[in-house]
């Protein structure tokens, strides 16, 4: 049972417009949203977070919108650049990850083609 | 700051033969955790430890998979005897405490293990 699910595998968007990711989950005892950044042969760097009793969360370029009662979350990315292309993941975890239990989607390419 | 270490980088191996990875957290961190990346289950967490005490590894897929953390700078998952199915990219990471706080675990650069 997939808790944290990212629907679309890959996302392609033009250079200088906005990039939309999307993450849904099912446990209601989240409270900590993660996004993570991964380039081929590298490991996931962490990118932005939000907290569950945030909306909104921005950092640069990019914003992680949070949506409880939807259980959704998005990362925006504007302007995406050629070099914003890798995988995201999203992430989430209960108990502000007391319990080790970070979870993890399975991941969705962006291409950003100049 | 040299990050979380892991070693090798690539490994391919015999069915059977038994596999070693390593991994070296970054200093001062007090968790540890194994994660392991398909295409068809993505990133899933096998175990993690606490201050070098292995505290959750119902991730862990079979007995064939163990996983030790001797001291606070170095741990080992390994398995014994390698199947193909095992093949995948294997990821360590550490985080200052067990929680993700607002910045969650920083990973390695993981280990692709083939097993052929």
């Amino acid at each position: 049972d997939q808790q944290v699910k990212q629907n679309s595998p890959s996302l392609s968007v033009q250079e200088g417009r906005i990039s939309i990711l999307n993450c849904d989950y099912t446990n209601s005892m989240f409270d900590y949203f993660l996004w993570y950044k991964k380039y081929p042969a590298e490991g996931p760097t962490f990118l932005i977070s939000i907290s569950s009793i945030k909306d909104k969360n921005e950092d640069g370029r990019f914003t992680v919108f949070l949506n409880k009662s939807a259980k959704h979350l998005s990362l925006h990315i504007v302007p995406s650049q050629p070099g914003d292309s890798a995988v995201y993941f999203c992430a989430a975890s209960a108990w502000g990850g007391s319990q080790g239990n970070l979870i993890f989607g399975k991941g969705t390419k962006l291409s950003v083609k100049p | 700051d040299a990050g979380v270490i892991q070693s090798p980088r690539h490994e391919v191996t015999e069915m059977g033969q038994e596999v070693t990875l390593r991994c070296k957290p970054i200093s001062g961190h007090n968790s540890l955790f194994w994660y392991r990346q398909t295409m068809m289950r993505g990133l899933e967490l096998l175990i993690y430890f606490n201050n070098n005490v292995p505290i959750d590894d119902s991730g862990m897929p079979e007995d064939r998979f163990s996983a030790k953390m001797p001291n606070a700078s170095f741990s080992t998952l390994k398995i014994q005897p390698s199947e193909p199915r095992d093949s995948a990219v294997y990821f360590c990471a550490s985080s200052l405490t067990l929680g993700t706080g607002k910045s969650g675990y920083t990973f390695g650069s993981g280990t692709r293990l083939t097993v052929v």
